[in-house]
């Protein structure tokens, strides 16, 4: 059983540049999540999908953020026009449904130079 | 809006010694999950231990056990028999089952140095 798994782990970009994280939750869990953390502090929640349907994004996350999950499968996060502001590591997390427990992948690092 | 709150930022404890992590909560709902995951340095956050509100024993796993105090919302992480490999930031987290998401809210999380 694999965990979750979240491509690129590290990327360096310039600010202005657009920018996608793609996410596999385990397999058979119909709840995906990302969350956002920077140096310091716990994550926090951006979006969450149920299937195919992101049915909660927090206020966090600004227009500039797009999450989308195809299929109910793989999820990816675009940022477009990268500001350094958005530097962080982005967790990728999945449940099945009422589970009650979320599983983490890796995580994504953000540099944005 | 639920806040979770660790106010210890930083511990250190000798190899074999026990250590308690403490956090407190604040919710209105009566029916919840708390946990506490561990995120060792560059690594995975890893789940440690669950504990569902509407059961009184106190979870256990391994040389990891919590004390849940529903009434003072205090839910503490005890880590019996610390190892090297225990290094690692932990997060008090919780989970309310009203809304449907099941999204978890974090505390800041602290770290914990075991030296040898």
């Amino acid at each position: 059983d694999t965990g979750v798994s979240q491509d690129p782990r590290h990327k360096i970009t310039k600010r202005g540049q657009n920018v996608t994280f793609r996410c596999d939750p385990i397999s058979e869990h119909n709840r995906l999540y990302w969350y956002r953390q920077t140096l310091g502090q716990g994550p926090e929640f951006l979006t969450y999908f149920q299937n195919e349907a992101q049915l909660e994004k927090s206020r966090l996350l600004s227009d500039r953020f797009s999450a989308e999950r195809p299929k109910g499968s793989f999820s990816t996060l675009e940022i477009q026009r990268t500001e350094q502001g958005d530097s962080a590591m982005y967790l990728c997390a999945s449940s099945p449904y009422q589970g009650h427990t979320i599983y983490f992948g890796e995580g994504s690092w953000l540099t944005v130079v | 809006a639920q806040t979770v709150t660790q106010s210890q930022p930083e511990m250190s404890v000798q190899e074999a010694e026990t250590v308690t992590l403490s956090c407190t909560y604040d919710t209105s709902e009566s029916n919840y999950y708390l946990f506490w995951y561990k995120q060792p340095p560059s690594r995975q956050m890893i789940l440690v231990i669950r504990q569902e509100a509407y059961k009184q024993q106190n979870a256990t796993e391994n040389r990891f056990s919590v004390n849940f105090q529903k009434a003072a919302k205090s839910f503490s992480l005890k880590i019996s028999d610390s190892q090297l490999g225990d290094t690692a930031m932990y997060f008090c987290a919780f989970m309310g089952t009203q809304g449907g998401s099941e999204k978890l809210v974090f505390g800041k999380g602290m770290k914990l140095t075991v030296n040898p």
